[in-house]
């Protein structure tokens, strides 16, 4: 089955204890990329990648990391969290094809709470 | 301005009306046009793609307006279950998808 695969779903951490949710995708897509949605402000996009070993900055960068060493795998890391990263985090991931119209294929969500 | 504008809603209406959002969008050089819906705090779907010439299907239909740069949703014979949030989604000339914030849909009995 075709999917993106995020983990963990729900995770309770404390400030500055560095932490990292997993993403993965079957799709053998090219572009993956990492949203935050808080509630009023909609999908924010936090880092993007158009191919492995290519990241580049979204909207909202700061206080985040990104690697792609792989083409299925697209981690975020938190190094040191804080209380206003506390949302629900989304990766997707579009196989960047003209062609297939780059249709948008996300995760389940991962719900993060800093406190 | 940003890039995408929605009317944030919410939009309260009784099953069977018709429903229709817009989507405002600032980059001239856009080439793909979405609608994505998202329940509440679940991830976003794709519920259609918006081409040149307008699209149906079943009960929605979604118009592309290039000159005005706008995009439409339209939604007949609403069901309870359309209530969602419904998100446009443009893609620029680099191909980077921008969102709207969404409009809020709520269909009562």
């Amino acid at each position: 089955e075709a999917q993106v695969t995020q983990n963990p779903r729900y995770l309770i951490t404390v400030t500055g204890k560095k932490l990292t949710v997993t993403c993965s995708q079957n799709m053998n897509h090219e572009y993956m990329s990492w949203y935050r949605q808080d509630p009023g402000l909609g999908l924010r996009q936090i880092y993007y990648s158009m191919n492995v070993e290519v990241t580049d900055k979204g909207d909202v960068p700061e206080g985040y990391k990104v690697s792609r060493k792989e083409k299925r795998n697209f981690p975020l890391i938190l190094e040191s969290p804080s209380p206003n990263q506390t949302s629900l985090y989304f990766c997707a991931s579009s196989p960047w094809d003209r062609a297939s119209g780059n249709t948008i294929y996300f995760g389940e969500g991962s719900w993060l709470t800093v406190v | 301005r940003k890039e995408v504008e929605q009317d944030p809603g919410p939009f309260n209406v009784p099953e069977g009306a018709t429903v229709a959002f817009n989507c405002t969008y600032s980059n001239s050089a856009s080439q793909s046009f979405f609608w994505y819906r998202q329940d509440c705090r679940k991830e976003p779907k794709l519920l259609m793609s918006v081409y040149s010439s307008g699209n149906e299907d079943g009960r929605f239909t979604a118009q592309l307006n290039r000159a005005s740069q706008y995009i439409s949703l339209l939604i007949r014979d609403s069901k309870l279950s359309d209530s969602a949030t419904y998100l446009c989604v443009v893609n620029g000339g680099s191909y980077i998808p921008t969102f709207g914030r969404g409009t809020s849909l709520i269909v009562h009995p």
